[in-house]
């Protein structure tokens, strides 16, 4: 089946650590996303990538690195920069601008 | 910044009965979406408009796209238990990578 896979499913970070979320997708989509969501409110937008080698910053990409060396793969870095990091992760595709947004089943990340 | 305004907040409803939720925006978006998203899941599309005054059905569900592009509106006929969860709805800026989500409708369904 055709669909976005994120690993894994619960992370817990130490103080001072960077932790990288995984997220691969089938669907041949050009365009990769993270956004975060929080408990009660809507979801914010971490980082894009449109194409191979290229991403953007979202809304709220400080603290956080994304690399999109492969079409299928984009993971998230948090690194210790970022100061409140316990939040729903999740990864979205579409086939490109404009198009239906699609998502993976999400990381829950939480801080030790 | 942009927003999307959804009603209600949450609900409480009896199996079996129909639910009606909606989403407004200041602003007129080309592409509207409804998602769902179970609790620690990811949202799931449920449903995607692209003409104004267009009705379009899945399954039980059926989301109409407002005539005047500001607004969505999205119905659940004869609710069962596994409809709870929290329903979103999205636009998309045309043209761009930007999409603008709701802050949702949680439904609860009571049996």
């Amino acid at each position: 089946d055709g669909g976005i896979t994120q690993s894994p499913k619960y992370l817990f970070r130490k103080e001072g650590q960077n932790v990288t979320l995984s997220c691969e997708q089938n669907l041949n989509h050009d365009a990769m996303y993270w956004y975060r969501q929080d408990p009660g409110q809507g979801l914010r937008l971490i980082y894009y990538s449109q194409i191979v080698n290229d991403f953007q910053k979202g809304d709220i990409a400080e603290g956080y690195s994304v690399s999109r060396e492969k079409k299928e793969s984009f993971p998230l870095t948090v690194t210790s920069a970022q100061k409140n990091p316990t939040a729903f992760y999740l990864c979205a595709s579409s086939q490109t601008a404009n198009e239906k947004l699609f998502f993976g089943s999400g990381t829950q990340l939480s801080v030790l | 910044g942009q927003q999307l305004n959804q009603s209600p907040q949450s609900m409480f409803i009896q199996e079996g009965e129909d639910v009606s939720m909606n989403c407004t925006s200041s602003s007129i978006f080309n592409t509207w979406l409804w998602y769902k998203q179970d609790p620690g899941e990811g949202p799931v599309l449920l449903i995607a408009l692209y003409k104004a005054g267009e009705l379009t059905s899945n399954g039980r569900l059926t989301a109409q796209f407002g005539i005047t592009r500001k607004d969505s509106f999205l119905n659940i006929s004869a609710s069962i238990p596994s409809d709870v969860g929290i329903y979103f709805c999205a636009v998309i800026f045309s043209g761009t990578y930007k999409y603008i989500f709701g802050t949702g409708t949680r439904l609860k369904v009571l049996a």
